[in-house]
């Protein structure tokens, strides 16, 4: 089946130590985005790629990075990890913006869990 | 600011009844309003969305019933099973928009 994957499931870091979230896709999607999604609240947009082109929501910190080598994987890194920054990390596709429907939805991924210690 | 105010925040439900989740809106030029079913330890997964042209839209068990004058839009679960037990988000975008503005979710009890 097509799907978007995440690995790991859960990740542990400690304060301050670099860590790098995957997704996969095998929907062959142009879009894939990165979500925060924190205890009992909505997800929250970190920034996107269309195919290539990268975008940035303007309420991203700079901590937050992100890497897409190829259509069907997108990281995630977090240079330096704060207490803050554990929650759940989202990684979403879909095939295009230019026309909602229902084919052409946000697919979500399972999630990553991120501890940070 | 929030741009989707979502309630209740909570809700518990007998099997068989109905759930009723309301949302409201700011931007008149949103055009596009889907609903998404959260688990436990999932990501949210689409489950129903409508756009203004239309008032109600139903699919199964679950209706969206929308207002486009007082902005606002509810989702209704008919026959409420515990496998609907979940969270439930309304959203809201703009059809050549990338960004869903959420609001900030419902999660729903069904007790058997």
């Amino acid at each position: 089946d097509a799907m978007v994957i995440q690995n790991p499931r859960y990740q542990v870091t400690q304060f301050g130590k670099p860590v790098t979230l995957s997704c996969s896709q095998t929907l062959n999607h142009n879009v894939m985005y990165w979500y925060q999604q924190k205890s009992s609240q909505a997800p929250k947009l970190l920034f996107h790629y269309y195919d290539k082109d990268f975008n940035n929501e303007a309420d991203t910190p700079d901590n937050f990075q992100s890497r897409r080598p190829n259509t069907s994987f997108c990281f995630l890194d977090i240079r330096s990890p704060g207490l803050g920054d554990a929650a759940m990390y989202l990684c979403a596709t879909s095939q295009s913006f230019r026309s909602w429907d229902r084919y052409n939805e946000q697919f979500f991924g399972p999630g990553t869990r991120l501890t940070v210690l | 600011q929030q741009q989707v105010k979502q309630s209740p925040q909570s809700l518990i439900v007998q099997k068989g009844g109905i759930s009723i989740i309301n949302c409201a809106y700011e931007n008149t030029a949103f055009d596009y309003f889907p609903w998404y079913q959260q688990f436990p330890g999932k990501g949210p997964a689409l489950l129903i969305a409508i756009r203004p042209d239309v008032s109600e839209k139903k699919e199964g068990r679950f209706t969206i019933s929308f207002n486009k004058s007082a902005k606002q839009f509810s989702l209704h679960i008919m026959d409420s099973q515990p496998g609907d037990s979940a969270t439930y988000f309304c959203a809201a975008t703009l059809s050549n928009d990338y960004k869903l503005s959420f609001g900030a979710g419902t999660t729903v009890t069904v007790r058997a």
